[in-house]
């Protein structure tokens, strides 16, 4: 079983629609979670960074953390084209490791 | 503000070859970690400095991959007598100090080909 789970779709919605990206983890020792976008042939690009548990939101993006299920989700309002990427989920624990494990990444489509 | 720059964006080699990747991390960032992604897979981690040494290496898949970096700047990736599944994009990311409390910001990579 992988330390990180994530669904790689694709995930095809109409433009405006509210977009939900999930992953889960096994490994308690997870406490810092990251959302990252990445555009075809570029790097990742850090949107969202969270600390334990609870939500945090900046614009039209929505990072929650719920430890006791081991789950972490993005919510994505209004979604416009330029949303269209891989999402990719990433989190690390608070000492001996420094490395971040990633998901797999899900593919979103958001159609005009 | 520049951000993390690798080279060559684009590498394509025989079987059997050395390569060296390149990464210049963002000025004054001491932390610097190598991943790689294949094909419709997550990120993988290789390597991680802290200013020149490396605390943690523990993701180099075999004794072929090495990696140096000079004091807190360039650091290089290489890899001796490619194979064909060393294929794959080699990512850079460099933070402000190292710790997990630090997000790490990545560059575009380098796409191998190893034919």
């Amino acid at each position: 079983q992988k330390e990180v789970e994530q669904d790689p779709g694709p995930l095809s919605v109409p433009e405006g629609a509210i977009v939900s990206l999930n992953c889960t983890y096994s490994n308690s020792a997870f406490q810092y979670f990251m959302w990252y976008r990445q555009y075809s042939r570029k790097g990742p690009e850090l949107l969202m960074y969270t600390y334990s548990s609870g939500n945090k939101e900046d614009g039209r993006f929505t990072a929650q953390v719920d430890k006791s299920s081991k789950y972490i989700s993005l919510f994505i309002r209004d979604s416009q084209p330029s949303d269209s990427a891989t999402y990719l989920c990433a989190m690390s624990a608070t000492s001996g490791t420094y490395k971040y494990i990633f998901g797999t990444g899900t593919r979103l489509k958001v159609l005009a | 503000g520049a951000g993390v720059s690798q080279s060559p964006s684009n590498k394509v080699t025989e079987k059997g070859k050395d390569v060296e990747l390149r990464c210049d991390p963002i000025s004054g960032h001491t932390a610097l970690y190598w991943y790689r992604q294949r094909l419709g897979q997550g990120l993988e981690f290789l390597i991680y400095f802290q200013g020149n040494s490396a605390p943690d290496k523990s993701g180099l898949p075999s004794d072929r991959f090495s990696a140096e970096r000079t004091g807190e700047s360039v650091s290089t990736l290489t890899i001796q007598r490619t194979q064909q599944e060393d294929s794959a994009v080699y990512l850079c990311a460099s933070s402000p100090k190292g710790g997990s409390n630090q997000p790490q910001h990545f560059g575009d990579g380098t796409r191998l080909s190893i034919l």
